[in-house]
């Protein structure tokens, strides 16, 4: 196990809803990172916190959104849900943001927009 | 935009043989690669981080060798067991702050 907890695990959705997505960070990590995993795919970069700031973003358009809290752990919140946002959201804890630091990834929420 | 491409997708082994498989990604602005073990229902499990070329990681019967220069890593699985059925990631760290992974290659080790 990794530490890193993400609720809830599925989550169902009809198009034009908003959902909130929580990643609880391992202890002692400062920087939360999000990803999408669509069907066959590996997983796509959607945003980085680092310190409570927003630290680097993919390609996702701007009803993607996040926080970070003091304590470190992190929301996703997604705007006018589309079909196409039916994936798997993986959140990932490090210690910091240097390029050989580990990610530890959460077991992820699956949302299904109908 | 980074290509990070994995093969083959997936492979059959037979308990006990070995196999490798590749990460192919642009050698310009390397700065790490990753990678994941994940198993079905399970967070992506983390089995190296490599930064220099020519370095070679090992962990038990995995092990995985990088080049930089031609932008290729192999990940190795000696004696595969049934257990090392997975979906094996690599990610690139380049420049800016994100992984950029691969498709996978799914494992499948046959008793």
């Amino acid at each position: 196990e990794t530490g890193v907890t993400q609720s809830p695990t599925h989550l169902i959705k009809t198009r034009g809803q908003q959902v909130t997505l929580r990643c609880s960070s391992q202890s002692g990590h400062n920087t939360v990172s999000w990803y999408q995993q669509a069907l066959g795919q590996g997983p796509q970069f959607i945003f980085q916190y680092y310190r409570e700031e927003e630290n680097g973003r993919g390609n996702f358009p701007p009803r993607f959104s996040g926080l970070q809290f003091p304590n470190y752990s992190s929301e996703l919140n997604v705007n006018a849900l589309e079909l196409d946002d039916s994936a798997l959201y993986l959140c990932a804890s490090s210690l910091d943001t240097l390029a050989g630091e580990t990610q530890y990834f959460g077991p992820g929420t699956r949302l299904l927009v109908l | 935009i980074l290509n990070v491409e994995q093969s083959p997708q997936s492979l059959h082994v037979q308990e006990g043989d070995s196999t490798n498989f590749t990460c192919s990604f642009p050698s310009s602005n390397f700065y790490a690669l990753h990678w994941y073990r994940w198993e079905t229902a399970k967070s992506p499990e983390a089995l190296f981080v490599m930064t220099l070329n020519g370095d070679e990681k090992k962990k038990g019967r995995i092990s995985a060798t990088l080049n930089t220069k031609e932008g290729y890593s192999y990940l190795y699985i000696k004696g595969s067991q049934p257990e090392d059925s997975a979906t094996y990631l690599c990610a690139l760290k380049a420049a800016g702050n994100k992984l950029t992974f691969g498709g996978g290659t799914r494992v499948l080790v046959k008793p």
